[in-house]
């Protein structure tokens, strides 16, 4: 089975520096990558997705992650965050049906 | 449109009692997934439906877990004999089809005390 690491459990930063969300991931079949935000007492959102094709994909609120077969990396990156950006980050990996999370990366943005 | 709703937001119980949580899909979506989320970790996967059938329980905890989705829409989670260990949120998520983008509810919050 799959299986992901994001290896920060929490990322303080000020507001409008750049800011680098890192995600690893293990697998022995192809898989589609995800991220998703999770607002306090909200669902998780989906940021962006990779799942074929340039392996720099671009989602919403100016986030994007590139794919890195080689590393088996999905690192999120937005290059001048805000502060309504402070929320909860999952990274994820799916397989067929059988979809995995990280344990999350706690964004603070701090003024 | 109406997104994924789950009910009741928050339900505390007592240890050794049965619940039922509540997910209602998107609309038209044919896949549904209950997954857990417990204090300071990620979703973990519990149950998958694809219309009526349990296409995948394999993250059934144990067998004081159980899920149904009759008519291919709305899901109930049920959990018998209930325990401290089984606090946590319970996220319900759909799809459109199977291996599209899933859309995530609020979740339910269950505390046991």
């Amino acid at each position: 089975a799959q299986s992901v690491t994001q290896l920060d459990s929490q990322v303080p930063v000020f507001e409008e520096a750049p800011v680098e969300l890192r995600c690893n991931y293990s697998s022995s079949v192809s898989v589609y990558l995800f991220w998703y935000v999770q607002y306090p007492n909200q669902g998780l959102q989906l940021l962006l997705k990779y799942l074929s094709g340039s392996t720099l994909v671009k989602g919403i609120n100016g986030f994007e992650a590139e794919f890195n077969k080689s590393q088996t990396s999905f690192h999120l990156r937005k290059p001048s965050v805000h502060i309504s950006d402070t929320a909860e980050y999952f990274c994820a990996v799916r397989a067929y049906n059988d979809m995995r999370f990280g344990a999350g990366t706690r964004l603070t943005v701090k003024p | 449109g109406a997104g994924v709703s789950q009910t009741p937001s928050n339900k505390v119980t007592e240890k050794g009692k049965y619940v039922e949580l509540r997910c209602d899909p998107i609309s038209g979506h044919t896949a549904l997934y209950w997954y857990r989320q417990s204090l300071g970790q990620g979703p973990e996967f519990l149950i998958y439906f694809q219309g009526t059938g349990a296409a995948d329980d394999s993250g059934l905890p144990n067998d004081r877990f159980f899920a149904v989705r009759p008519e291919g829409s709305v899901s109930t989670l049920k959990i018998q004999r209930t325990e401290r260990g089984d606090s946590a949120v319970y996220l319900c998520a759909s799809s459109l089809a199977d291996r599209e983008e899933q859309y995530f509810g609020p979740g339910t919050r269950l505390t046991v005390t």
